[in-house]
C-alpha cells in the first residue's frame, strides 16, 4: 500500500517549459488535492477533485490547469512555467465522509523554474 | 472556517511530554479541530482530530476545553523524529467545499536532546 505517490521528485525547468506533475493514490479516495508550499510559507490550495470527472479551482489556480485522469490520478500541469512558481508541490487525497477531513499527502515535487 | 492562533515556535526535551496549544475562539458548534505535523522536507502527516470529547490514538492525545475556544494537542514522551511544524486546523464536517484545509504558520515544535 503505497498511498500518495508523486512524479517526479525534482525538476528544473526554464522559464516558458511546460511539465505535468503525477499524482496517484491507492486508497480508492474520491477526492484529491494539489497544494503548493514556498519557503517559510504554509500550503495553499492550487486546485482540488471532489470526485472523479470534476475538478474546482483553489486559491491560486493562475498559471496552472489540472486533469483528474480516473479516480486514482490527478495531475498538475504547467503550460509556460514562471519562477514564480519556483515551489515545493504536494499532492493529497481524501478519506470521505462525515468528519473525516483527514487527507494524506505525497512526498511532494521540488520544482525550480528558472 | 474558523481562525486559529497558535504560538510561533516551541521546545522541548527529548522524553518529556510536548503540549501544543492552539486558540480557536471563534469556532462554530459543527466545525471539528485538526491536528497535522509536517517533518522537515516532507510531506503534511494527520495526527487526530475531535469535536467536543478527549481524544487519544497511538500518536497523540488532544484535549479540548468545554466552551471548544482552544485545544492542546499533547505529545507524551517526545522524540528528537517529532520535531516538525505542527499545524491546528478548525474545519467543519461536512458542507459543499469537500474537506479543503486552511494551513496557517503552524508552531515549529524542536525537541533537544
Amino acid at each position: 500500500n503505497a498511498g500518495v505517490t508523486q512524479t517526479p521528485k525534482f525538476q528544473v525547468l526554464k522559464t516558458g517549459q511546460s511539465m505535468t506533475l503525477q499524482c496517484a493514490q491507492d486508497m480508492n479516495h474520491n477526492s484529491m488535492y494539489w497544494y503548493r508550499q514556498d519557503p517559510g510559507m504554509g500550503l495553499r490550495l492550487i486546485y482540488y477533485s471532489a470526485s472523479e470527472g470534476t475538478t474546482d479551482k483553489g486559491e491560486v489556480p493562475n498559471g496552472y490547469n489540472v486533469s483528474r485522469l480516473n479516480k486514482r490520478e490527478f495531475s498538475l500541469r504547467l503550460e509556460s512555467a514562471a519562477p514564480s512558481q519556483t515551489s515545493v508541490y504536494f499532492c493529497a487525497s481524501r478519506l470521505s465522509g462525515l468528519a473525516k477531513n483527514i487527507q494524506y499527502f505525497g512526498a511532494g515535487t521540488r520544482l525550480s523554474v528558472l | 472556517d474558523a481562525k486559529t492562533t497558535q504560538p510561533p515556535s516551541m521546545d522541548c526535551a527529548e522524553g518529556r511530554a510536548a503540549n501544543l496549544p492552539c486558540n480557536h475562539s471563534t469556532i462554530s458548534g459543527n466545525e471539528y479541530v485538526y491536528w497535522y505535523r509536517q517533518i522537515h522536507s516532507q510531506g503534511p502527516q494527520y495526527i487526530i482530530h475531535g469535536l467536543k470529547n478527549n481524544e487519544t490514538n497511538e500518536m497523540a492525545s488532544l484535549i479540548i476545553t468545554e466552551d471548544r475556544k482552544s485545544s492542546t494537542l499533547i505529545l507524551p514522551h517526545a522524540t528528537l523524529r517529532d520535531t516538525a511544524v505542527y499545524y491546528c486546523i478548525v474545519r467543519n464536517a461536512g458542507g459543499t467545499s469537500y474537506g479543503k484545509l486552511t494551513f496557517g504558520q503552524g508552531t515549529i515544535l524542536t525537541v533537544h536532546p
